[in-house]
């Protein structure tokens, strides 16, 4: 079975600082991928980033990165100098290869930036 | 090119009602999926397709119908709507040559 858990239901911090979006996965597929989406409060759901789970490079764009730990089942996002405009609910979801599509989702992170 | 498209993006039903949630794109996508979003639990997967003519469940199908006549349209059927189907529901297509799948803006849905 797939699973997807973000333990944070909501994360408030103030323009500027560095926020950190945790995700642990289940999964007994050995090729997988992982996901993260953003939702601003218009609803529709942005595409961040996908990462393979052969694949353990982390990943940097902009102020966005992506720390990637198979060993540990995490798929961590964080923000640096986050802005107003970071505030959005954030999604991590998993599909394992052997499924063409099948996401399971996490329930989310409610980020709340305050300026 | 409109990406994927949903119709309407509200909606209120009472309940035994039933409706069809259209959904289409024009990327030529293999895989089209239907999920929805209820609060704290993310998104779940209701109903996919992996081309024209092939449907199958995902983790919540009860209540919800679909088909796939064409490549373009998914649409999603719900027989005799319940409160319980109150949620957002969000159609999503991926071609098989990629691993991102592309969203529609949603539709909100109130069965009263």
């Amino acid at each position: 079975a797939q699973k997807v858990t973000q333990a944070q239901t909501e994360i408030s911090v103030v323009e500027k600082e560095d926020v950190t979006l945790d995700c642990v996965y289940e999964t007994r597929d050995t090729t997988y991928y992982l996901f993260w989406y953003k939702q601003p409060p218009s609803g529709e759901l942005v595409f961040l980033i996908r990462r393979n789970s052969f694949d353990e490079q982390n990943e940097i764009s902009g102020r966005y990165s992506w720390n990637f730990q198979k060993s540990t089942s995490s798929f961590n996002f964080t923000i640096t100098a986050s802005q107003v405009v970071d505030s959005a609910v954030y999604f991590c979801a998993l599909r394992p290869a052997q499924y063409g599509n099948k996401l399971v989702f996490g329930a989310g992170t409610i980020l709340r930036v305050k300026s | 090119n409109a990406g994927v498209t949903q119709t309407p993006k509200f909606q209120v039903l009472k309940t035994g009602q039933s409706m069809t949630l259209q959904c289409a794109q024009d990327m030529n996508h293999e895989y089209m999926s239907w999920y929805r979003q209820d609060p704290g639990m993310g998104l779940r997967l209701i109903h996919y397709s992996v081309g024209a003519g092939i449907t199958d469940q995902g983790e919540v199908p009860n209540g919800y119908n679909v088909s796939r006549s064409t490549t373009e349209d998914f649409p999603l059927r719900l027989l005799s709507a319940a409160p319980s189907q109150t949620s957002v529901y969000f159609c999503a297509s991926r071609s098989g040559m990629t691993y991102e799948q592309y969203f529609g803006p949603g539709t909100r849905l109130t069965v009263t």
